[in-house]
């Protein structure tokens, strides 16, 4: 048990819709990174917060973006849904200073699937 | 750019067989971290191991052991006697390059799916 959660666990929508999944970390993470995983790859970095403030993001489009909260939850919205961005959506959490030496903690993820 | 390259898309042994999960990643950077994770069915990936790129020394826990080599570029994850629930896919990561927030993002390779039966 990472004391990680997201929700909801499954997700289905259709296409130029919008979505909001969220993550509860553990108290004290003050960092949450966000990853999406498709079918048979390894996860691909969204985006990351660190108190509150965007700390570095992937290359994926502005039509993702994130918000995390001082209670230890962040949300990823993703508008204008297409049809690839189906995926396994995966959030972490760390404790620490948003360092590359710092472990991060996974939760189950969101299954998303874009009709 | 950091890479990393897991060569072995799917391996199946049989229980109590010795496995090994290769690693080999890319970096221009003098200071990184590799770490292994273990993705079960129900997707959550389960955090095994992180080495930083100065610690060349090999690792023991129970049945795994890591084999970090820094002069081929890899990180290699051995299971011994292995068992049914250690049925799963397992990623090798990196993560690196200064202090910057992408610094600490982790790069995954494509993942090893190992299957064991009895």
């Amino acid at each position: 048990e990472t004391g990680v959660t997201q929700s909801p666990t499954h997700l289905i929508k259709t296409r130029g819709q919008q979505v909001t999944l969220r993550c509860s970390s553990q108290s004290g993470h003050n960092t949450v990174s966000w990853y999406q995983q498709a079918l048979g790859q390894g996860p691909q970095f969204i985006f990351q917060y660190y108190r509150e403030e965007e700390n570095g993001r992937g290359n994926f489009p502005p039509r993702f973006s994130g918000l995390q909260f001082p209670n230890y939850s962040s949300e990823l919205n993703v508008n204008a849904l297409e049809l690839d961005d189906s995926a396994l959506y995966l959030c972490a959490s760390s404790f620490g200073l948003a360092l590359p030496s710092d472990t991060q903690y996974f939760g189950p993820g969101t299954r998303l699937t874009v009709l | 750019a950091q890479k990393v390259t897991q060569a072995q898309t799917e391996i199946s042994v049989v229980e109590k067989e010795d496995v090994t999960l290769d690693c080999v990643y890319e970096t221009r950077d003098t200071t990184y971290y590799l770490f292994w994770y273990k993705q079960p069915p129900s997707g959550e990936l389960v955090f095994l191991i992180r080495r930083n790129s100065f610690d060349e020394q090999n690792e023991i826990s129970g049945r795994y052991s890591w084999n970090f080599q820094k002069s081929t570029s890899s990180f290699n994850f051995t299971i011994t006697a292995s068992q049914v629930v250690d049925s799963a896919v397992y990623f090798c990561a990196l993560s690196g390059g200064g202090n910057t927030g992408t610094a600490s993002k982790l790069t995954f390779g494509t993942g090893t799916r190992l299957q064991v039966t009895l």
